[in-house]
């Protein structure tokens, strides 16, 4: 069975500086995808990035990047120029890809950060 | 275009009762996907419906069972509550069931005393 692990429960950081979210993950899979969520306090989740397995390139949305280490499992974020508006609970997410037949995403437990002045 | 819209946003209800909670996808998307995200186990998982059928289902009991329409709106309901329902509900829909990107609506939170 597929999991998805966020080992750090709460993160904080300074305004404009950079932060980075850790995500590994466990899969048998070699088709599959990773996201990262976003749920700020008015609760509505949202999509920050996305990575398909299959390309090497790591994936970037502005300030928004991933690390993607595919041998090691590992999915990190990288926010730069951190701002007030990133304060949010951030979840790592796996979904296997289209040829597994079956879409249901897994979540991790979440990471928490909060973003200082 | 409207985004995912869910109600009741907010429910409170008595051990033993049942609830159903009702999820509006973006127009034109057909699948609806059902989370339950609480503080401890974070989100999981409930089901997944597309074209009026469930594709999927995660490991919840019986008594969580969903629905989806014609026009794709969905409802789950959740029969003899228990104090441990108590959680948000959040629906996500997504244009195919394939498709990798899906988006959330904001919610129901459930309080069961």
């Amino acid at each position: 069975a597929q999991t998805v692990t966020q080992s750090q429960p709460e993160m904080s950081v300074q305004e404009a500086e950079t932060v980075t979210l850790s995500c590994t993950y466990d899969t048998s899979e070699s088709d599959y995808y990773l996201f990262w969520y976003k749920q700020p306090p008015s609760r509505q989740m949202i999509l920050v990035i996305r990575q398909e397995a299959y390309k090497q390139q790591n994936a970037t949305e502005n300030r928004f990047s991933v690390n993607f280490q595919k041998a090691a499992k590992s999915f990190s974020l990288k926010i730069s120029d951190s701002q007030l508006g990133d304060a949010a609970m951030y979840f790592c997410a796996y979904r296997r890809g289209i040829t597994s037949g079956t879409y249901k995403y897994i979540f991790g437990t979440g990471t928490r950060l909060k973003v200082l002045a | 275009k409207a985004g995912v819209t869910q109600t009741p946003r907010y429910l409170i209800k008595t051990r033993g009762q049942q609830v159903t909670l009702s999820c509006s996808p973006i127009s034109g998307h057909r699948s609806v996907s059902w989370y339950q995200q609480t503080p401890g186990q974070g989100l999981q998982f409930l089901f997944e419906y597309f074209s009026e059928t469930q594709r999927n289902k995660g490991n919840f009991p019986g008594r969580f069972s969903g629905r989806q329409f014609s026009n794709s709106r969905s409802e789950m309901n959740v029969s003899t509550l228990e104090l441990g329902d108590s959680a948000l509900y959040l629906c996500a829909s997504s244009l195919r069931q394939d498709s990798y990107e899906q988006y959330f609506g904001p919610g129901t939170r459930l309080t069961v005393t």
